[in-house]
């Protein structure tokens, strides 16, 4: 089965860098995508391809993978980006999820 | 406007069925590939299906295979989940998302429509 493994939670100061990893067995062939949900909205793109950002998604967002783990970046970290994210990746039979990480600013 | 519109959750029983909607407008429906992913209660997001553009490639998670259907109208631009023998852990958020294509991701999803299975 593909699985994606992210930690529960991660916690940055504001104006500080927070990073989320994403490990998979199978993402060494991907190119995976980020996804972050505010409370009580829906899942909004802010990466693809591995390290693209979408037009909107400010720049302090970036993503990179190294071997079998993805890592998304979030550099200068505000208030509003308190959320969680998922990682996302697929293959010819299924599409998966991570199991989320929920990002605090303190 | 480019924008997604689920629709059809409600509370449903036990080993009941349920069909939910998605409506899109402001693209070229036909162009896409559609997901459905939902979300329980206080949990992650989770895959349920996908179908391509001109619906003759569908592909479901396990944990619905065989109970769940996924089909689209491209002429009314609709998306459907027809669900049958729901259970209680089928509660959850349903979105609808449309798929750019190879590893451009989910780029627009819907508001989703909650369903709940109780008795």
């Amino acid at each position: 089965s593909y699985e994606l493994t992210q930690p529960p939670s991660v916690s940055v100061s504001p104006g500080q860098t927070a990073s989320i990893t994403c490990s998979g067995d199978k993402l060494g062939d991907a190119y995976p995508c980020w996804y972050q949900q505010r409370p009580g909205q829906s899942p909004v793109l802010v990466i693809y391809q591995g390290s693209q950002r979408p037009s909107g998604i400010p720049e302090r967002f970036s993503g990179s993978k190294s071997g079998n783990t993805a890592t998304l970046t979030i550099s200068g970290t505000q208030a509003m980006d308190e959320a969680d994210y998922y990682c996302q990746a697929w293959d010819s039979s299924t599409e998966v999820f991570g199991t989320g990480t929920k990002v605090t600013v303190l | 406007e480019v924008q997604l519109v689920e629709s059809g959750g409600e509370l449903v029983q036990p080993g009941g069925s349920l069909r939910l909607s998605c409506a899109a407008s402001g693209f070229t429906f036909s162009a896409y590939w559609m997901h459905w992913v939902r979300q329980a209660p206080g949990k992650g997001l989770v895959w349920v299906s996908r179908i391509n553009n001109d619906g003759s490639s569908i592909t479901y998670a396990d944990s619905v295979k065989g109970r769940f259907t996924n089909s689209r109208d491209n002429a009314k631009k609709t998306l459907f989940l027809q669900m049958t023998s729901l259970r209680a852990e089928d509660t959850a958020v349903y979105y609808c998302a449309r798929d750019v294509g190879g590893w451009y991701g989910m780029d627009v999803w819907g508001q989703g429509t909650t369903v709940t299975v109780s008795s």
